[in-house]
């Protein structure tokens, strides 16, 4: 059975600084996708990023970057200069399967203090 | 142009009693699922209907019933109001279940059984 596991249950920082979130994966399938979502404290699901398991490239997107490593099963995600608009629950996902049936890690509540 | 709507958004009701949650989606997605985001924010897969056919029914009370009458609409009904079914439910869609795709969320819905 697939497992996400996001250990950091919290993380505070002072705005500027940067930030990693952990998070660690379990699977037995060769094919699988991962995703991060956001849930700012107005309660919505956002979207973040989608990784194959077949693409270990890094990914940047802004301040934004992930960081995709099979040997460790590991995809953490680096926010750079965090700004207090970074705060929120932050969501690691796996899929695999035929019908994404998707597996979400407990989430990290991140909040960058001004 | 909402794309994934989901109403009531706050729903507070008394134990026993019988309540539906509806969600629509103007994506043109295949896929609809409900998911129930406990108080301490962990994200449990309910239920997935691709083109109106049930394809993921994990283990919920039987008295979670959903309905798709349509690809565009996936309502869940829930008979028999408990204290635990207080959480968030969320509502999502993606495109065809076998891409894996990333899953658009509603806002969520908030019940609260008294």
């Amino acid at each position: 059975a697939q497992k996400v596991t996001q250990a950091q249950t919290e993380i505070s920082v002072v705005e500027k600084e940067d930030v990693t979130l952990d998070c660690v994966y379990e699977t037995r399938d060769t094919t699988y996708y991962l995703f991060w979502y956001k849930q700012p404290p107005s309660g919505e699901l956002v979207f973040l990023i989608r990784r194959n398991s077949f693409d270990e490239q890094n990914e940047i997107s802004g301040r934004y970057s992930w960081n995709f490593q099979k040997s460790t099963s590991s995809f953490n995600f680096t926010i750079t200069a965090s700004q207090v608009v970074d705060s929120a629950v932050y969501f690691c996902a796996h899929c695999s399967g035929g019908y994404q049936k998707v597996t979400f890690g407990t989430g990290t509540k991140l909040q960058v203090i001004p | 142009d909402t794309a994934v709507s989901q109403t009531p958004k706050y729903l507070v009701t008394q134990m026993g009693n019988d309540k539906s949650i509806k969600c629509e989606q103007n994506l043109g997605h295949d896929t609809m699922y409900w998911y129930k985001q406990d108080s301490k924010k962990f994200l449990k897969i309910m239920f997935s209907y691709n083109n109106k056919e049930l394809i993921i029914n994990e283990t919920v009370p039987n008295r979670f019933s959903p309905k798709s009458p349509d690809k565009a609409h996936l309502n869940l009904h829930i008979n028999s109001l408990e204290l635990g079914d207080s959480a968030v439910y969320f509502c999502a869609s993606s495109q065809n279940p076998g891409s894996y795709n990333e899953q658009f969320f509603g806002p969520g819905t908030r019940l609260t059984v008294l």
